[in-house]
């Protein structure tokens, strides 16, 4: 089955840097990304996503990129805010698997004054 | 957005009773949803999918004669955790999957049910 790398599990920067988080995965066959923030609590929610025919996707301060050879994507968030604390957690999802997501293992995001 | 809820968003019972559990998409009709098992500081983990009208598939190791999955409407799905012990305490969420057009469809998650058993 899919098995999803995410690097670091902890990172910690200060307002106004930007933040990347890291994520590999195992089969090539997946061809949906997405991510995950999710406040302590709270339910997962989707903040962007992207798709294998797709190399970049950007939204305001949000941007997603992929690299198929490689078989890693990641989340890039510019101008952090302290509501960007959170853990984000980036998923995969395996076309003709019944869309199931495999999750990586989360960051935990934490944007000081 | 899509909305999904879930109820209760929390509950406490004694070891060995058994707890059910809804997720309901509010504003779609969701052929498919998830059930996910989330335990302190860990990413979330896939328990079964649920389908409307058929039987859930359950991921390897997590017993479905536990944990009853009945997916009776096209909104309405239901984890029953039966017989509970505490080592079944955890964050219960459920996801929905949006129809769409593309092959890939997009899910959204409910609230959440921390489950606390005594």
């Amino acid at each position: 089955g899919e098995n999803v790398e995410q690097h670091p599990s902890t990172l910690s920067v200060q307002e106004g840097d930007s933040a990347v988080i890291k994520c590999t995965y195992s089969d090539s066959a997946s061809n949906y990304f997405p991510w995950y923030k999710q406040e302590l609590g709270k339910r997962p929610q989707l903040i962007i996503d992207i798709r294998s025919n797709v190399g970049e996707k950007k939204d305001q301060r949000i941007a997603v990129t992929l690299n198929k050879t490689a078989k890693h994507f990641s989340l890039h968030i510019t101008e952090t805010q302290p509501e960007d604390s959170a853990v984000y957690f980036c998923a995969a999802s395996l076309r003709g698997g019944g869309n199931k997501l495999t999750f990586g293992t989360g960051t935990q995001l934490k944007v000081e004054l | 957005g899509a909305v999904v809820s879930q109820h209760p968003s929390r509950v406490i019972c004694k070891s060995g009773t058994s707890v059910k559990i809804e997720c309901r998409s509010l504003d779609f009709q969701a052929t498919t949803m998830f059930w996910y098992r989330q335990f302190p500081k860990q990413s979330l983990m896939l328990m079964a999918t649920s389908n409307e009208g058929s039987k859930a598939t359950y991921e390897q190791g997590v017993e479905k004669d536990k944990f009853l999955i009945n997916h009776a409407s096209l909104t309405l799905s239901t984890l029953t955790v039966t017989s509970a012990h505490p080592e079944d305490s955890s964050f219960y969420i459920c996801s929905a999957r949006v129809p769409g057009t593309g092959i890939q469809e997009t899910q959204y998650f409910g609230p959440g049910t921390r489950l606390l058993v005594l």
